[in-house]
C-alpha cells in the first residue's frame, strides 16, 4: 500500500514571506508521480505543481517550487512571496500503483 | 476550454434513499475518476472510468457504483444511503491513454457535489 503523510495540519506565513510545506510518502513503485493540489474555501481542487519521480530536477511553477528527495521519500512545497490568495488547504498526492493517494492536508493561513 | 463540471452542487437526501451524481469532463479528456472527501477519512479514491469501462476501483462497498457514457460524461450512484455517506464528492478528468490500467496523467478536478444524508 502507498501512503502520503503531511505532518503539519496548519501553517501560517506573513504576506510576501516564504513558507515550506512538508510531505513524505511511501510506495513500492519505482515509477510514480507526485503532486501538490490547493483547495481554497470554494472547495475547488487546483493543481499547483507536478513532479515525475524519474526526474531529478525539482519542478518549479512561478512562485511555487518543490524539493524532491527521492531517497528520503520527501516532497516539500515552497511558496515564495506569499500572497493572500495562497490561503487554502494544500494536499500532497502520489500517483502510483494505478491510483492517486492524498495526504491529510495542511491548512495555510496568510497573515497580512 | 471549459473545466470539469459537476451537478448538482448540493444535495440533501435521507437514509435509505439513492442518489446519482453527474460529472462532465474537460473536452477531449477520456478518463474520469471519483473521490470522496470527508473530515474524518480525507480524500479517498472511489473508481476510474476510461472509454466506458471501469479500470480501477478503491475500497468502497458495492453500494457505490458508476458508469461512463460514450461522450465521456460519468455518473456515480450511491444506493441505500447511510449517514456516513455525507461528504464532498469530487470528480476529476484527465487525457489518459489507451490501456487496461490507469496510467498517470494529471487530473483536473471539478467543484464537487456536497451530499448531506439526514
Amino acid at each position: 500500500a502507498q501512503t502520503v503523510t503531511q505532518s503539519q495540519p496548519e501553517m501560517s506565513v506573513q504576506e510576501a514571506e516564504t513558507v515550506t510545506l512538508s510531505c513524505t510518502y511511501d510506495t513500492s513503485e519505482s515509477d510514480y508521480y507526485l503532486f501538490w493540489y490547493k483547495q481554497p474555501p470554494s472547495r475547488q481542487m487546483i493543481l499547483v505543481i507536478r513532479q515525475e519521480a524519474y526526474k531529478q530536477q525539482n519542478a518549479t511553477e512561478n512562485r511555487f517550487s518543490v524539493n524532491f528527495q527521492k531517497a528520503a521519500k520527501s516532497f516539500s512545497l515552497k511558496i515564495s512571496d506569499s500572497q493572500l490568495g495562497d490561503a487554502a488547504m494544500y494536499f500532497c498526492a502520489l500517483f502510483g500503483n494505478e491510483k492517486l493517494t492524498f495526504g491529510t492536508g495542511t491548512r495555510l493561513t496568510i497573515i497580512p | 476550454k471549459a473545466g470539469v463540471t459537476q451537478t448538482p452542487r448540493y444535495l440533501i437526501k435521507t437514509r435509505g434513499q439513492q442518489v446519482t451524481l453527474s460529472c462532465s469532463p474537460i473536452s477531449g479528456h477520456r478518463s474520469v475518476s471519483w473521490y470522496q472527501q470527508t473530515p474524518g477519512q480525507g480524500l479517498q479514491f472511489l473508481f476510474e472510468y476510461f472509454s466506458e469501462t471501469q479500470r480501477n476501483k478503491g475500497n468502497f462497498p458495492g453500494r457505490f457504483s458508476g458508469r461512463q457514457f460514450s461522450n465521456s460524461r460519468s455518473e456515480m450512484n450511491v444506493s441505500t444511503l447511510e449517514l456516513g455517506d455525507s461528504a464532498l464528492y469530487l470528480c476529476a478528468s484527465s487525457l489518459a491513454q489507451e490501456g487496461d490500467y490507469m496510467q498517470e496523467d494529471t487530473q483536473y478536478f471539478g467543484p464537487g457535489t456536497r451530499l448531506t444524508v439526514l
